[in-house]
């Protein structure tokens, strides 16, 4: 079946400008989460949907961060007044629900900001 | 707090050569689970395993093994008979917190496997 699907694959952005980028999530996946990989800080969480509950938003970076999920399927990051640093990779990822047990996520191939 | 290194930034090998990546980890909790994902060039994060804690047996997937050990907080993961295939960066993550879905990941290392 398909997978998780993002996009733009890649985005180039002025200093300043908001961006929205896009996730799809696997059919069925209740959970999705976003992270964020660049070369200073690895792999970092950003937030986490769970269904209808409130989303567990501990890894925005900052409040320019912000992050919806319209009914319980596709989300959108979006980052205002981006800065430089704001330069990463930016992977969306999704799992069944989680229970007793944790689950694998499945991660999509990925958006790729640059600030400039 | 929960902490994952991956001690090795850069393998190189020869294909068939068999190769082993070091995972070791730091938890609070009792019981956890461990991951590791492959990033090919094409930049997606593929899912490979996860192990729970409560099991330490060794487990064998074709040519991917790893190697559990509680008693020295390591996760490694060996790939026997390294193919070009398998250049990728690999990834060893665990969770925040216990029934927490987001994960702590490793700074990765990167494998290169020369024909």
């Amino acid at each position: 079946g398909a997978g998780v699907s993002q996009s733009p694959s890649n985005k180039v952005t002025e200093k300043g400008k908001d961006v929205e980028l896009r996730c799809d999530p696997i059919s069925g996946h209740t959970a999705l989460y976003w992270y964020r990989q660049s070369l200073g800080q690895g792999l970092e969480f950003l937030i986490y949907f769970q269904g209808n509950s409130a989303p567990d938003k501990s890894g925005l970076p900052s409040d320019r961060f912000s992050a919806e999920r319209t009914g319980g399927s596709v989300s959108t990051l979006t980052i205002q007044r981006t800065q430089q640093e704001d330069s990463a990779v930016y992977l969306c990822a999704s799992s069944l629900p989680p229970g007793q047990l944790l689950v694998a996520q499945y991660f999509g191939p990925g958006t790729r900001l640059l600030v400039l | 707090a929960q902490k994952v290194t991956q001690a090795q930034t850069e393998i190189s090998v020869v294909e068939k050569e068999d190769v082993t990546l070091d995972c070791v980890y730091e938890t609070r909790d009792t019981t956890y689970y461990l991951f590791w994902y492959k990033q090919p060039p094409s930049g997606e994060l593929v899912f490979l395993i996860r192990r729970n804690s409560f099991d330490e047996q060794n487990e064998i997937s074709g040519r991917y093994s790893w190697n559990f050990q509680k008693s020295t907080s390591s996760f490694n993961f060996t790939i026997t008979a390294s193919q070009v295939v398998d250049s990728a960066v690999y990834f060893c993550a665990l969770p925040y917190n216990t029934g927490f879905q987001k994960l702590v990941f490793g700074t990765g290392t990167r494998l290169l496997v020369s024909p």
